[in-house]
């Protein structure tokens, strides 16, 4: 049983432009959050999906950010006209519905770096 | 809100020594704990879990107790190798605020042989 994946592993941007990250859950799993950690930091929650739907985003960035995890196909999380603040890792995790919920299982992460 | 608040590190320690990262957190709930810990490069790995009051959780050597009356879960370890060397992570779910999980800043640890 595959773990959550994560694409691409690194990715290097200019300012300006877009980056788009992909994550598909673990098999079975119902549920996508996104994280994002900062050089030497913690990791901040930004956003938890389910299938079509946004259920909590109290995390994301009011502009530029964007997230989606379609009834088809992987989790996508959306930087628009990136600026050097956003380089991070962006952690995506799954978790079953129901009472496994709570347990998140995360995948390797996207570094993200803008020059 | 719900908050972590764990040791600064780095801690650096030498093969077979005693480990203890502490960790305290706030919450209104009644929130599940976690230990996760990341290796260079790498995602997050839950290291171990409690769900409830005097709960201790444990997995490879490494155990913490869910106190709620002093609000901590505090990792340790009896015997640490090289090769636990990592950040570790203290974090809180499941509680009034959904789904997400709350991290620590994470603790760096650093086993010389």
């Amino acid at each position: 049983n595959a773990g959550v994946m994560q694409n691409p592993r690194h990715l290097v941007r200019r300012r300006g432009q877009e980056a788009r990250l992909r994550c598909s859950p673990m098999k079975g799993h119902s549920h996508v959050y996104w994280y994002r950690q900062l050089p030497e930091e913690g990791l901040k929650f930004m956003v938890y999906l389910q299938k079509e739907n946004i259920i909590d985003e109290s995390g994301m960035p009011k502009e530029r950010f964007s997230a989606e995890f379609p009834k088809e196909g992987p989790s996508i999380l959306r930087i628009q006209q990136v600026v050097r603040g956003d380089s991070a890792a962006y952690f995506c995790a799954s978790s079953p519905g129901g009472q496994g919920a709570y347990e998140q299982f995360f995948g390797p992460g996207t570094r993200l770096t803008v020059l | 809100g719900d908050s972590v608040t764990q040791m600064e590190g780095p801690v650096t320690l030498s093969e077979e020594a005693f480990l203890t990262i502490n960790c305290t957190y706030t919450a209104t709930g009644y929130p599940s704990l976690f230990w996760y810990v990341q290796y260079p490069g790498e995602g997050l790995q839950l290291l171990l879990k409690a769900t409830k009051a005097d709960d201790k959780g444990s997995n490879k050597g490494f155990e913490a107790t869910y106190r709620k009356e002093t609000t901590s879960f505090h990792l340790e370890k009896g015997s640490v190798q090289v090769s636990d060397s990592a950040v570790y992570f203290c974090a809180l779910g499941g509680n009034t605020g959904g789904f997400k999980t709350i991290f620590g800043a994470g603790t760096r640890l650093f086993v010389k042989a």
